[in-house]
C-alpha cells in the first residue's frame, strides 16, 4: 500500500501506553480545528475535531487540546492499539475572502510496538 | 452506500503530458474538495467544488483545473505537468461546503511524473 510516512516525525508507543501527537498551527486566525488519521494506502479519515472557543474536547479514547495562546493542539490517545498506528495530521480551518481555507500539519507516524 | 472512489489508482506519465483524475463522491454528498499530498507531507488543499461552481482554491497554479458533474462527481485536470506534480492526489466529499462538516476521504490516485 501507500507509504505517506517515510520522513515524518515518528512517535513510537508501547501498546496500552497513553500517546500525545502534537501540532503547531500557523495563523492565529484559525477558527476550526481537524485531527485525522491516515492508514498506509488509505485516505485520510476524521477523528476529532475542536472550535477555537474551545479549549478541551473528548471522544471515545480521544482528547484534543487546544491552547491558542501558543498556538498549539494536541491529540491524547489513551490506552494506544496496534490498529492506532497511522499517520496523524492536524488540519486548521479558517476564513478567508468568503471562502474557508483549509491547511494541514505535516503529521506525526505513530507507532504501536506490541 | 458507496463511499468515495478515485480512478485510477495509480498512473504514470510524462512531463508535458496533461491528466485527468476522477472522483465519485459519496451518496448524498454535493461538494468535492482535491488536494495533492507529496511523499512525507500533509494534504495541500488544490480546490473546492460545491454544487458544480468553484468554491475557493489554494495556492495551485491555472494547469490545475476541475469540474464537477450534475451527479457531484468530479475531475481533476493537470496540464504540462511537471516533475513535481508527483503526488498522492486525493478528494474529499461532504454534504456542505464548509469545512466544518466532515470530509469523506478517497483512497487517492498516485500521480508519478517522468
Amino acid at each position: 500500500g501507500e507509504s505517506v510516512g517515510l520522513h515524518l516525525p515518528t512517535l513510537s508507543v508501547q501498546e496500552g501506553d497513553n500517546s500525545i501527537i502534537n501540532c503547531a498551527y500557523s495563523n492565529s486566525a484559525s477558527d476550526y480545528f481537524i485531527w485525522y488519521k491516515q492508514e498506509s494506502g488509505k485516505g485520510p479519515q476524521f477523528i476529532i475535531d475542536i472550535r477555537s472557543n474551545m479549549d478541551k474536547r473528548q471522544g471515545q479514547r480521544v482528547t484534543v487540546l487546544l491552547n491558542k495562546t501558543v498556538k498549539h493542539l494536541s491529540l491524547q490517545i489513551a490506552a494506544t492499539q496496534p490498529g492506532d498506528s497511522a499517520v496523524y495530521f492536524c488540519a486548521e480551518i479558517r476564513n478567508s475572502g468568503g471562502y474557508q481555507k483549509v491547511t494541514f500539519g505535516i503529521g506525526t507516524k505513530l507507532q504501536v510496538i506490541p | 452506500e458507496t463511499g468515495v472512489t478515485q480512478s485510477p489508482t495509480h498512473l504514470i506519465k510524462t512531463r508535458g503530458q496533461q491528466v485527468t483524475l476522477r472522483c465519485s463522491s459519496q451518496s448524498g454528498h454535493n461538494t468535492v474538495s482535491w488536494y495533492q499530498q507529496a511523499l512525507g507531507q500533509g494534504p495541500q488543499f488544490i480546490f473546492q467544488y460545491y454544487r458544480e461552481e468553484e468554491n475557493g482554491r489554494g495556492n495551485f497554479p491555472p494547469r490545475f483545473s476541475g469540474l464537477q458533474f450534475p451527479n457531484y462527481s468530479s475531475e481533476l485536470n493537470v496540464n504540462a505537468l511537471e516533475l513535481d506534480d508527483s503526488a498522492l492526489y486525493l478528494c474529499a466529499s461532504s454534504f456542505s461546503r464548509l469545512f466544518y462538516n466532515e470530509q469523506f476521504f478517497g483512497p487517492g490516485t498516485r500521480l508519478t511524473v517522468l
